[in-house]
């Protein structure tokens, strides 16, 4: 069974500060790997994508890596601002049969941003 | 269109009532979804249709009850739930065994069952 961590479960840093949050998961028969961001009683918006057979996705300030055969992957803020204050969750798309596609989520990391 | 429709946003209904949840997207994507997500903690998969056919239930409770109508389309219909089933209703899509491609999530109904 697909089981994935998040660490640090919270986070508060000051405005401006890089920070790095970590998802690490135990089966690496995966398709990919995504991020999303959730705020209170919201949807869950996605951030980035990693395929499999890749390393790392950018996208503005956020930078994404995925280390397979490790299990790990990590989700880099640059500059951070106090809008970046949100829930921010890994999910993994297990290789599967036909039809049998499941997503599994991490804990979650909420992040504070201090103005 | 990129979006994955949730109606209604907020709901309250008794414990006899009955009701349901509406989900649509038109993407052309295959595969559907729901996840229940309690306060603080990460969503957690319910059903999965694959072709309009359910292909995954992670032994819901039978008061919970999927269909998918068409490929567009996904129903959650409610009967006798419980206090302890309230929580944040979302759905989702995908394309079908596509590494390049990730879950759209819908914005989720709030569900207070009274």
């Amino acid at each position: 069974k697909q089981e994935v961590t998040q660490i640090p479960a919270a986070l508060s840093v000051p405005e401006g500060e890089n920070l790095v949050l970590n998802c690490s998961f135990t089966d690496s028969a995966i398709y990919n790997l995504q991020w999303f961001r959730q705020d209170p009683g919201k949807g869950l918006t996605s951030l980035l994508l990693i395929q499999s057979s890749q390393r790392e996705q950018t996208s503005g300030r956020l930078n994404a890596s995925l280390d397979k055969s490790s299990g790990r992957s990590t989700l880099y803020i640059a500059a951070s601002q106090p809008g970046d204050s949100a829930t921010y969750l890994c999910a993994v798309r297990r290789i599967s049969n036909f039809g049998n596609e499941k997503l599994t989520f991490g804990t979650g990391t909420r992040l504070t941003i201090i103005p | 269109d990129t979006e994955v429709t949730q109606t209604p946003k907020h709901l309250v209904m008794g414990m006899t009532n009955k009701k349901s949840l509406k989900c649509e997207q038109h993407m052309g994507h295959r595969a559907m979804y729901w996840y229940k997500q309690k306060a603080k903690k990460p969503p957690e998969l319910m059903f999965v249709y694959s072709y309009e056919k359910l292909s995954i239930n992670e032994s819901v409770p039978s008061r919970f009850s999927p269909e998918c109508p068409n490929s567009s389309l996904l129903n959650l219909h409610l009967h006798a739930l419980q206090p302890e089933d309230s929580a944040l209703y979302l759905c989702a899509s995908s394309r079908l065994g596509q590494g390049a491609y990730g879950y759209t999530f819908g914005s989720g109904t709030r569900l207070t069952v009274v």
